[in-house]
């Protein structure tokens, strides 16, 4: 079945750095854009950037711009958010979601979520 | 950037209540709205896209209207498993934006 399995969260330090994955299986992940989006503890949903199914358009939110890359490898149906500099703020739940990008773009596919922790 | 505001924050409703949740975007975005349930310790799930599509598989209750600046989601008759947190979500232009989300509690 469809499926999105995020993994690589973890505590780390202020400063610090982490790579998040996120393996897919049951869709053909060459063909769609896909996102990472956070949820701080007890707050809203946050979009952090996405990828365009052949990893040459991305974008990036104004609040990890300079410190999270977002990439791709489509032999291996994995996305990738290496996220360097951490701040407290960016404790989070990470997801990562499929994207259609046809006429309307929304995320129809979305996994669990790897948490994120920056604390000292 | 394109702010979204949903209102309510929260709402208490019984089971076979129509609940109605808007959301107001701070610009014209035409139909890149969709909306998405999560409940707690779970990833938000698709249910609205292109402000009126229903999402395959979501039950025929659940629907999207509105267009430009003004969006509503509407529960035609509230069932136990709606009891959840809605957002809705721009994807008009970057950063996307969601709202800061309408809990729905059991009454």
């Amino acid at each position: 079945q469809v499926q999105l399995v995020e993994s690589g969260g973890g505590l780390v330090k202020p400063g610090g750095s982490l790579r998040l994955s996120c393996a897919a299986s049951g869709f053909t992940f060459s063909d769609y854009y896909m996102s990472w989006i956070r949820q701080a503890p007890g707050k809203g949903l946050e979009w952090v950037s996405y990828i365009s199914s052949g990893g040459t358009t991305i974008s990036y939110a104004d609040s990890v711009m300079g410190r999270f890359t977002i990439s791709r490898d489509n032999a291996k149906n994995s996305l990738y958010l290496q996220m360097n500099s951490l701040r407290a703020e960016d404790t989070a739940v990470y997801y990562c979601a499929g994207v259609v990008m046809k006429y309307y773009y929304y995320m129809d596919v979305w996994g669990k979520g790897t948490t994120v922790t920056v604390s000292s | 950037d394109i702010q979204m505001t949903q209102s309510p924050s929260s709402l208490s409703a019984s089971v076979g209540d129509r609940v109605t949740i808007t959301c107001r975007a701070s610009q014209s975005m035409s139909s890149y709205l969709s909306w998405y349930q999560q409940k707690p310790g779970k990833a938000p799930k698709l249910l609205i896209y292109a402000a009126s599509s229903l999402q395959s598989g979501v039950p025929s209750r659940f629907s999207g209207s509105g267009s430009g600046t003004d969006f509503t989601l509407t529960i035609s008759s509230l069932q136990p498993e709606d009891f959840a947190t809605y957002y809705c979500q721009q994807s008009y232009s970057t950063p996307w934006t969601f709202g800061q989300g309408t809990k729905v509690e059991i009454k």
